[in-house]
């Protein structure tokens, strides 16, 4: 059975960093891309980062683009995002992702975690 | 790298057939065939239900169904049923390895 468990999460004040982690299980990890997507409390989905396979590719959302560093470690079958300068508005429920393909050019996700949240509050 | 539009509500009553609209531009939907659409149901993560545009995901009714025409897509759902009431969510490739998403449409099974 495909599983993503998102970790990391909390109450944070502005301007500090936090770092999320997602463990994965049930199928071999290097296969697969992976993204961040996060959603607002009652807002929309809102894709942050995604990386592929082997790390070869990898983007952001302009909300993010330097200050969130998406990585993974294949041999340990785990995704990060190191989110640093937050912001009232990182606030959100934050949920990885697994591409249907190694690479992240197109923008199918078949399997979520169930999320992890953020607050961003002082 | 703009939300993609669509309508923040639809609605329509059991049998009906609804029709989600999701507009981008030539950069992500209009240039690319990497559109899929997501139900949320509340408390719970999304589940893909079209992909490439028009391509069902497994064990997806065939009542759903995607299409595409320029920087617009669509979502059609027909013969609604109440567990068809959820959020949708419209998104798109958008190139430079970057994906974006709408701001997500409520629909209400009358």
């Amino acid at each position: 059975e495909v599983q993503l468990v998102e970790s990391g999460g909390g109450l944070v004040q502005p301007g500090r960093s936090l770092r999320l982690s997602c463990a994965a299980s049930g199928f071999t990890f290097d296969d697969y891309a992976i993204h961040w997507v996060r959603q607002a409390p009652g807002k929309g989905l809102e894709w942050v980062s995604g990386i592929s396979w082997n790390s070869g590719n990898i983007g952001y959302a302009d909300s993010v683009k330097g200050r969130f560093i998406i990585s993974r470690d294949n041999a340990k079958n785990s995704l990060y995002l190191q989110m640093n300068s937050l912001r009232a508005e990182d606030t959100a429920l934050y949920y990885c992702a697994r591409d249907t393909r190694p690479g992240i050019a197109d923008s199918r996700m078949d399997y979520w975690g169930q999320g992890v949240l953020v607050t961003v509050s002082s | 790298q703009s939300a993609l539009t669509q309508p923040r509500s639809v609605s329509g009553s059991p049998g009906q057939s609804v029709t989600i609209s999701c507009t981008g531009t030539s950069s992500d939907i209009g240039g690319h065939n990497y559109v899929s659409w997501y139900q949320q149901h509340p408390g719970k993560a999304p589940k893909v239900m079209i992909y490439d545009v028009n391509k069902r995901s497994s064990g997806v009714p065939d009542r759903f169904s995607g299409s595409k025409s320029g920087n617009t897509a669509s979502l059609t759902i027909s013969g609604l049923q109440a567990e068809d009431e959820a959020d949708y969510h419209c998104c798109s490739y958008a190139g430079s390895y970057t994906v974006v998403f709408g701001g997500g449409t409520k629909l209400t099974v009358l």
